[in-house]
């Protein structure tokens, strides 16, 4: 089993939809949970941090579920420069909390 | 602005030959990263300083090496490329902050091994 878990998609949506990714983790240490955005060719740009209480930033929430180590990103009114690889990433926990571990990355294309 | 620079952009290198990359940052982060990130795949960490501590992945290849001379600085020297190292190599900082190690990217080095 991969230590952290994404459905690679291509989820394909219209604009004005909204999308969830989901993503699991394996290890029950970990403390910090991220999503990162990656463009094609691009290196990743951390999007927004996790928090346990569920956060939200514009039109993106994220929301973590450590009993059953999930974590989701729900996207609201999809636009077209939402078009990118979304990068659920875990910290290892415990001395090696500076260590990151990411997910494969769910890819995402918004149609107009 | 603060920010982690990667030098060169694009590398094109011959089988063999000794490349090296450099990262630097503005943003006075105590922790520093090497990827490696090949298409389609997550980013896989080769080794990270901790300050001036040096930590290398168990499966990092030994042609993979790393120096930081100082906190702004890290280098990555591949000391004979092959085929299969032609790859994006991308530096990320870190700094405990409110409890998280959040890590900045560079904008990567783009490998190609002929």
């Amino acid at each position: 089993r991969k230590e952290v878990e994404q459905d690679p998609g291509p989820f394909n949506v219209p604009e004005g939809a909204t999308v969830a990714f989901n993503c699991t983790y394996s290890n029950s240490a970990s403390q910090s949970f991220f999503w990162y955005r990656q463009d094609c060719r691009k290196e990743p740009k951390l999007l927004m941090s996790v928090y346990s209480s569920g956060n939200e930033d514009g039109r993106f929430t994220a929301q973590l579920n450590r009993a059953s180590q999930y974590i989701s990103l729900l996207i609201r009114d999809s636009k077209l420069s939402d078009s990118a690889t979304y990068l659920c990433v875990v910290n290892k926990g415990g001395n090696a909390g500076n260590m990151l571990t990411f997910g494969g990355g769910t890819r995402l294309m918004v149609k107009p | 602005d603060a920010m982690v620079i990667q030098n060169p952009r694009y590398q094109v290198t011959q089988f063999g030959k000794p490349v090296t990359l450099s990262c630097s940052q503005t943003l006075n982060h105590n922790v520093m990263y090497w990827y490696q990130q090949k298409s389609s795949q997550a980013p896989k960490l080769l080794f990270h300083y901790y300050d001036k501590d040096f930590n290398n992945e168990a499966d990092t290849p030994d042609n993979f090496q790393s120096r930081r001379p100082n906190t702004s600085f890290c280098f990555l020297d591949i000391r004979s490329p092959g085929l299969g190292d032609a790859a994006m190599y991308l530096c990320a900082t870190s700094i405990r902050t409110s409890g998280l190690y959040e890590q900045y990217f560079g904008p990567g080095t783009r490998l190609t091994v002929t």
